[in-house]
């Protein structure tokens, strides 16, 4: 039973389009986060939800756009798509009130924009 | 703001040889610390956390961290390790930033178990 999935898994797009990754979480977690890993494999947060409400957004081109349909879901929008934005983008949740902040992650989704 | 130095960015080992990934943090507070593993094209995924209590964690495929607060290090350990356990590790610190917290990662070790 998957925690936290993404789709798809894999996107191959030519550069200036607009593409769309969504992530869903069955854990009942108010807090979901967009994560982006470049090639070697360094994880930097990109944005921060807390039950649809925009809570971190580290400094992300406003290309970049999450949308949070409800508190299970945080879609990323990416417009005009540039060669640099190939990265895996990661999703994940947590469930804030827990001091700790353990976060659990989805699959991940590998953008290669040509 | 805290920071998560993992100070070897590849660790080559042998098939049931021991290994050591070093981790440490900046923070001078009470912390929260996690080691998450990820497989070849894969997601992460929470190998162990320390939270409070002994400072000496178990986790998941025999892995264990000590906490070790003079030191500031979080360092993870395994006696005997495999070729499954080829993968790249990433130690966390939790972090708050008024209400709101968040995982400091750190840039990752890559693990290379060779036969």
């Amino acid at each position: 039973d998957t925690a936290v999935s993404q789709t798809p898994k894999y996107l191959v797009t030519q550069m200036g389009n607009d593409k769309s990754i969504k992530c869903e979480q069955n854990l009942g977690h108010d807090t979901m986060y967009w994560y982006k890993q470049d090639s070697k494999k360094f994880l930097k947060i990109m944005f921060s939800y807390n039950n649809k409400e925009l809570i971190i957004n580290e400094t992300v081109p406003n290309r970049f756009s999450p949308k949070s349909p409800d508190k299970a879901h945080l879609n990323l929008h990416i417009n005009s798509l540039e060669l640099g934005d190939s990265a895996v983008y990661f999703c994940a949740s947590s469930q804030p009130g827990l001091a700790h902040n353990e976060q659990f992650f989805g699959p991940g989704t590998r953008l290669t924009v040509l | 703001a805290q920071s998560v130095t993992q100070l070897d960015s590849q660790v080559p080992v042998f098939e049931e040889a021991p290994v050591e990934l070093r981790c440490n943090y900046s923070s001078s507070v009470s912390v929260y610390l996690f080691w998450y593993v990820q497989y070849p094209n894969q997601g992460l995924q929470l190998l162990l956390k320390y939270l409070s209590g002994s400072t000496l964690v178990k986790g998941i495929n025999g892995f264990e961290a000590e906490f070790n607060k003079s030191q500031t290090s979080f360092h993870l350990r395994k006696p005997s390790v495999h070729i499954s356990d080829t993968a790249e590790y990433f130690c966390a610190v939790s972090e708050w930033k008024g209400s709101q917290g968040n995982l400091i990662f750190g840039k990752g070790t890559k693990l290379s178990v060779k036969p």
